[in-house]
């Protein structure tokens, strides 16, 4: 079946530590999508690629870093510079960037901090 | 800027009885809307979206909304809830003209007592 992988679904982070997420698509979508879950703030944008070797910040991208090499793939590293990285991460894709049809979501990285 | 209202945290219906769930919206071009039901630990789930066209749009799992431009509002309404309706539903909007960065709601708790 075709989707979105996240991995791992669990992931704890040290002081001082860059981790990275991991996020595969085999659904043949050209754009891609990071977002933070905090409780009762819904989702915020934090990266996105509308096309191979292209990504931009969303709304929230300060602490974070991404890159699109592959098509079906856009991992996001939270670096040491995000001060509160406890969060659920969501990744999504969609078929286009002008596409009228709906992002498809992974089932999401739980973050914590040890 | 768009943004996106749903006014209620959480919304508590007894098994049978009709399911509202309340969304208004603001974008300055022509609005996409979409609603989005999530499960614990889980991604968000496609339900259904509105475009263009009939201003009742029907989705997945018995759901439906209804577009009211002049409101700026896209409710999302079930005849009959199922316990396994209870769930985290997130309204989100797009601007037409403006690619698919989506702005989200808060999200709404609903709650499907037997």
């Amino acid at each position: 079946d075709g989707g979105i992988t996240q991995s791992p679904k669990y992931l704890f982070r040290k002081e001082g530590q860059n981790v990275t997420l991991s996020c595969e698509q085999n659904l043949n979508h050209d754009a891609m999508y990071w977002y933070r879950q905090d409780p009762g703030q819904g989702l915020r944008l934090i990266y996105y690629s509308q096309i191979v070797n292209d990504f931009q910040k969303g709304d929230i991208a300060e602490g974070y870093s991404v890159s699109r090499e592959k098509k079906e793939s856009f991992p996001l590293t939270v670096t040491s510079a995000q001060k509160n990285p406890t969060a659920f991460y969501l990744c999504a894709s969609s078929i286009g960037w002008n596409s009228n049809q709906p992002q498809h979501f992974g089932d999401g990285t739980r973050l914590s901090i040890l | 800027a768009q943004s996106v209202a749903q006014p209620e945290d959480q919304v508590n219906v007894a098994e049978g009885n009709p399911l509202t769930v309340k969304c208004t919206y603001s974008v300055s071009g022509n609005p996409y809307l979409f609603w989005y039901v999530q499960y614990p630990n889980r991604g968000l789930q496609f339900l259904l979206k509105y475009i263009t066209g009939d201003n009742l749009v029907k989705g997945s799992y018995g759901f439906e909304a209804e577009f009211n431009k002049s409101q700026t509002s896209f409710h999302l309404k079930k005849p009959s809830a199922l316990v396994s309706d209870s769930a985290l539903y997130f309204c989100a909007v797009r601007d037409g003209a403006a690619g698919n960065k989506l702005t989200f709601g808060g999200g709404t708790r609903v709650l499907v007592k037997p």
